[in-house]
C-alpha cells in the first residue's frame, strides 16, 4: 500500500471555481507535507509546504494540514486553465529529513473554460 | 532562479545496452540530489540520494551497479543506467536541493524520458 494516498484521481472544475485536493499518510512517520504540480512534459515543480497544524494561504492556493489524522489539502480559489495539471502531494519524517520525500500517486486537475 | 536543466529529453535506446543522463543546476549550490523514476503511470520511485562529499545512498531495489551516479561539484550530477531492459522504461528525474535555503524545496529538471526497445 502506498504510504502517501491522493483523492480523487482527476477532477474537474470549471474556470473560476474552486478546486479541492486530498492527501493522507498512513505513515505517523510523515510529518511534513508539500505540494507539487507537474504540466504536461515537464518536471514536478514544489508549490507549497504544510508543516504545522492549520491553514496556509499563498495567493490562491490554501493548504491544511491536521497532523492528528495525517491529512492535508490543497484548495485552488478562482482556478484558471492554467492550472489544469497533475498535482503531487509529498511527505517526508521530518523537516531536514531530504531524503524521505515520499510522493503520492497525483490528482489530475483539469479546468474548463 | 533556480533551475535545473536534464538532457538528454528523451532518449530511445536497445534492450541491454546503457545509456547515461545528467542534471545541471543552475542559479543555486545543488548540494543534495534525488533520482527519481516516473512510471507512466506516473508513479514516484526514489532511486538514490546524493549529497556532495558524501556517499550516494542508493533505495532499496536500486543499486550503484545498475544506476551509477555521479556528483562531483555543486551544480552537476549524472546517472547511468547499466543494461537497460523494457521494466527500466519511465522519466528519470533530477531534484536538487539547495544548501544555502534552508527550505528544503527541491527543483526539478524537465525530466530524461527513457524508452527501450
Amino acid at each position: 500500500q502506498q504510504k502517501v494516498q491522493q483523492s480523487p484521481e482527476s477532477l474537474s472544475v470549471p474556470e473560476g471555481g474552486m478546486a479541492s485536493l486530498n492527501c493522507t499518510s498512513s505513515d505517523r512517520n510523515f510529518q511534513y507535507f508539500w505540494w507539487y504540480r507537474q504540466h504536461s512534459g515537464e518536471g514536478p515543480k514544489a508549490l507549497m509546504s504544510i508543516f504545522s497544524d492549520g491553514d496556509k494561504k499563498e495567493g490562491r492556493f490554501t493548504a491544511h494540514l491536521n497532523k492528528a489524522s495525517l491529512h492535508v489539502s490543497l484548495h485552488i480559489r478562482d482556478s484558471q486553465p492554467s492550472d489544469s495539471a497533475l498535482y503531487f502531494c509529498a511527505a517526508s519524517p521530518q523537516s531536514g529529513s531530504f531524503n524521505k520525500l515520499t510522493f503520492g500517486a497525483g490528482t489530475r486537475l483539469a479546468v474548463c473554460p | 532562479g533556480a533551475l535545473v536543466y536534464q538532457y538528454p529529453r528523451r532518449t530511445i535506446c536497445k534492450s541491454g545496452t546503457s545509456m547515461r543522463m545528467e542534471c545541471q543546476a543552475v542559479g543555486f549550490q545543488a548540494t543534495s540530489v534525488a533520482w527519481y523514476r516516473q512510471s507512466p503511470q506516473k508513479t514516484f520511485e526514489l532511486i538514490a540520494l546524493s549529497t556532495v562529499n558524501s556517499a550516494i545512498k542508493y533505495e532499496q531495489n536500486f543499486t550503484q551497479e545498475k544506476f551509477p551516479i555521479s556528483h562531483p561539484n555543486l551544480s552537476f550530477s549524472s546517472m547511468t543506467v547499466l543494461n537497460a531492459y523494457l521494466e527500466d522504461r519511465g522519466l528519470y528525474l533530477c531534484g536538487a536541493r539547495d544548501g544555502a535555503n534552508s527550505n528544503e524545496r527541491l527543483f526539478f529538471g524537465h525530466g530524461t524520458k527513457l524508452s527501450v526497445l
